[in-house]
């Protein structure tokens, strides 16, 4: 079964840092570009950053470049996010998502994850 | 930045009824427009790719139709299982952004 599976949410005071996972199971991870959207409370889907197969191109939403980093682990078959200098407005929903077409980039998403938490607040 | 419009914000249908939902582009994404579906709770499920492709496992009462900077998904006859948010999502150009979202809902 093709299957992703989130970690790493939580509370986290603002300024502060946090690592999300998302391991993959049931397809060939290496094979394809991975993303993070994000939902905030009562709201709609935004992206956030997407990672090539290989790994060796990165993409970020403005409202995340420069404090977030996505990175992947192929040999592991898990995908990171490292957010830094969380602010309230990054509360929300994270779910990873898988690209439909191997090796596209920039992709619909056909397999999501159940989403992990994140609340940003003092 | 390609921004995408959803109209109506809210749907209110009977089951049975045809849904139609409209997501319009600020410039035109060719045929590079996705659909979702969402229900409380849950992760986006992806409907339609590509415009008019359905993905795997979704029932043909969904269609997609449109290019350029105008798009349509079209639920033939709602079921009970359909009353949930629609998302468009363009993937032509950087940022890959969505759309604000459809609401069908039970009249």
């Amino acid at each position: 079964e093709v299957q992703l599976l989130e970690s790493g949410g939580g509370l986290v005071q603002p300024g502060g840092s946090l690592r999300l996972s998302c391991a993959a199971s049931g397809f060939t991870f290496s094979s394809y570009a991975m993303s993070w959207v994000r939902q905030a409370p009562g709201k709609g889907l935004e992206w956030v950053s997407t990672i090539s197969d290989s790994g060796g191109s990165t993409y970020y939403a403005d409202s995340v470049k420069g404090r977030f980093t996505i990175s992947r682990d192929n040999s592991k078959n898990t995908l990171y996010l490292q957010m830094n200098r969380l602010r309230a407005e990054d509360t929300a929903v994270y779910y990873c998502a898988k690209a439909v077409v191997a090796a596209r980039h920039r992709d619909a998403f056909d397999i999501w994850g159940q989403g992990t938490m994140v609340t940003v607040s003092s | 930045e390609i921004v995408l419009t959803q109209s109506p914000a809210t749907l209110s249908l009977s089951p049975g009824e045809r849904a139609t939902l409209s997501c319009r582009a600020s410039q035109s994404v060719s045929s590079y427009l996705a659909w979702y579906q969402q229900k409380p709770g849950q992760a986006p499920r992806l409907l339609i790719y590509d415009a008019s492709n359905r993905a795997t496992g979704i029932p043909a009462r969904f269609s997609g139709s449109g290019s350029g900077t105008d798009f349509t998904l079209t639920i033939s006859s709602l079921e009970p299982e359909d009353f949930a948010v629609y998302y468009c999502q363009q993937r032509s150009n950087w940022p890959p952004a969505f759309g604000g979202g459809t609401k069908v809902e039970l009249k």
